[in-house]
């Protein structure tokens, strides 16, 4: 089992552009989550989705954010347009529902650099 | 306004002794807490858990303690070793039954010296 992937590993990007952040959960699992991490806010939950489809965005920042997971082997968190104050690391994770005590799966996470 | 905290942002330790990472909540919905541990450029990996029922829940050299009264929860690594080092992350979930949303604590880095 490969785990969580999440490509690009780092991405730096100017201001204004847009960036695509992908991500494959691990097989059979049903629940996928984006999160962001920053020095100020720490790990913050973006959005949730249960069998691919977006349960709780209620954590996505704004209209410039959006996510999506055509199947259940792949998502896209979207920034259209890029501002510096989206620099963070965002990680993926999968977990399957119900199993909250067994805790999630994350990637190694995307460091994003808008400049 | 943090519902989980950890307010120590690092802690070193010399290996052999106990490490003791500690957390604390606000919110009484809580049903679940983990402890998640990373290391750089890697994402964190979970640890252990408890859910809100019991007080105490043992792993191997890792055992967590849950104080609902004080609303504390606290992770003992005993012995410390220095591959223990890394970013501990309390996080809690269940709140309003929203089990899958986890509410992470900014982090305590755990040093232990050879």
């Amino acid at each position: 089992d490969a785990g969580v992937i999440q490509s690009p590993r780092h991405e730096v990007t100017e201001m204004g552009q847009e960036v695509t952040l992908r991500c494959k959960p691990i097989s059979g699992h049903n629940s996928l989550f984006w999160y962001r991490q920053t020095m100020m806010r720490g790990l913050e939950l973006l959005i949730y989705f249960n069998n691919n489809v977006p349960i709780d965005d209620s954590g996505m920042p704004e209209d410039r954010f959006s996510a999506k997971m055509p199947n259940a082997s792949f998502s896209t968190l979207k920034i259209q347009p890029s501002e510096p104050r989206d620099s963070a690391v965002y990680f993926c994770a999968s977990s399957t529902l119900g199993t909250e005590l067994q805790g999630y799966t994350f990637g190694s996470g995307t460091r994003l650099t808008v400049v | 306004d943090q519902q989980v905290k950890q307010n120590s942002p690092s802690l070193s330790v010399q290996e052999g002794r106990i490490s003791i990472l500690n957390c604390d909540y606000t919110n009484s919905m809580f049903d679940y807490f983990l402890w998640y541990k990373k290391y750089p450029a890697e994402g964190p990996t979970f640890l252990i858990s408890i859910s809100s029922i019991k007080d105490k829940n043992e792993d191997g050299r890792f055992t967590v303690f849950l104080n609902k009264s004080a609303k504390h929860l606290s992770l003992h690594i005993v012995p410390s070793q220095p591959g223990d080092s890394a970013v501990y992350f309390c996080a809690a979930s269940g709140d309003g039954g929203s089990n899958y949303k986890l509410t992470f604590g900014k982090g305590t880095l755990l040093t232990v010296n050879p």
